[in-house]
Order: C-alpha cells, then structure tokens, then sequence
C-alpha cells in the first residue's frame, strides 16, 4: 500500500524553465510533507516543507504547494539549472505517525538539460 | 563531525552471514533514525531512537534486524542470518530535536551498500 505516490519517475526540463515535479498522498492523517534531493552515492538532502495549514511555501527558486482536497502536491523549481539534476522523493508524517516516521514515494529523477 | 557519518559504505555479505552497520549522527542529536531503501524505491522507515531508547522499531521486517545506541550517541543495525532481499542501502538520518516536524530538519547520512550474494 503506497501510501506516499510519485506517479513520474523521470523529468527531462530545459534550463531556465520551470520545473514541477508532482506528489500524492492517500492517507489524511498526514500533517507535514517534505521534500528531499538525492544525488548519486549521496543521501537524501532536506529541500524544503509544508505545514498542512499551510497551502504554500517558498524558498528562494523553491515553491512548494499543497492541496489538501485532492491530497497532492507538487515543488516548483524555477529557473531550473544544471545543479538540480538529481531524483527527487516527496516524504510526509505527522503526529498520527509518531512524529518520528516519515514515509517517501518513490522518487523523480529530474534532468536539466542545457 | 560535520554530518552523519555511516560505515562501511559497501558491505558485500554471503547468504547466511550477520553483518553490522555503524552510525556516527551530527554531535548533539537527540534523535536517529534507520532506514532502508531497495533499488527504485523510496527510503523506508526501519527504527527510531530518541537517546538512547528504541522509541520506535515497527519497521524493522524481521527479528533479524536489530539496532541499538547504548549511550545515545552512536547507533548499530545488525543483520543476522542474511539473506539476499536484504540487499539495499541502509540509511541513517539524526535530527536536533526529539520529534520531526516541519520545521525540524533530519539529516541523512550517505548510506551503507549492502549486497547479499
């Protein structure tokens, strides 16, 4: 049971661009959600999150959005640039989970191409 | 040490073998975290400790997964009796604080490559 979905698993976008790479979620319980960077022989590297309070949040060329009704949300990378070529997970807990557990989805690996 | 820091990065084990898997988290981290991810998968949550407790270990898969942090500090994950669906990364993560939340940043570490053959 996924509870946690990353329905793209690859991204190819043009430097400069927007890049959107989309999250969903079926369990309501969840009350935060993160995203992490990974690059190859790496571990996974905080981006940034969101408050289920909240239905967006900002930080510098990364937005996150939420949208509670549909259970999805979504990061916005723009302007996209080389460096951000990595796979990208979405992860979600909350307090129904301890607090301590999170869950990711799979994974999209992000290309951008120069 | 700047961040978390795991050991070995490659472990190559024969079927049937126990290995051990080391932790160091940031200095001064009250929480660790094990989890583990398959190939094309997400990380998934294995154990929690807050100290030096075991807050948490609904995810270890079997009673052949076993982790403990004595002294609150570094953590151990111990796989008896190895077998070949064990093969994954194993990664630990700390965070300052005692509970995750938006706000509170966990750290990962590169992770430890184990591959049963």
């Amino acid at each position: 049971d996924q509870q946690v979905k990353q329905n793209s698993p690859s991204l190819s976008v043009q430097e400069g661009r927007i890049s959107i790479l989309n999250c969903d979620y079926t369990n309501s319980m969840f009350d935060y959600f993160l995203w992490y960077k990974k690059y190859p022989a790496e571990g996974p590297t905080f981006l940034i999150s969101i408050s289920s309070i909240k239905d967006k949040n900002e930080d510098g060329r990364f937005t996150v959005f939420l949208n509670k009704s549909a259970k999805h949300l979504s990061l916005h990378i723009v302007p996209s640039q080389p460096g951000d070529s990595a796979v990208y997970f979405c992860a979600a807990g909350g307090a129904n989970f301890g607090n301590e557990k999170l869950t990711f989805g799979t994974g999209t690996r992000l290309t951008i191409i120069p | 040490g700047a961040g978390v820091s795991q050991s070995p990065r490659y472990k190559v084990a024969k079927r049937g073998q126990d290995v051990a898997l080391r932790c160091d988290p940031i200095s001064g981290h009250v929480s660790l975290f094990w989890y583990q991810q398959a190939l094309g998968q997400g990380p998934e949550f294995l154990t929690y400790f807050q100290n030096e407790a075991q807050l948490d270990k609904s995810g270890l898969p079997s009673d052949r997964f076993f982790a403990e942090r004595p002294e609150g500090s570094v953590s151990t994950l111990k796989i008896q009796r190895t077998q070949q669906e064990d093969s994954a990364v194993y990664l630990c993560a700390s965070s300052l604080a005692g509970q995750v939340y938006a706000g509170n940043t966990i750290y990962f570490g590169e992770g430890s490559w184990l591959t049963v053959v």
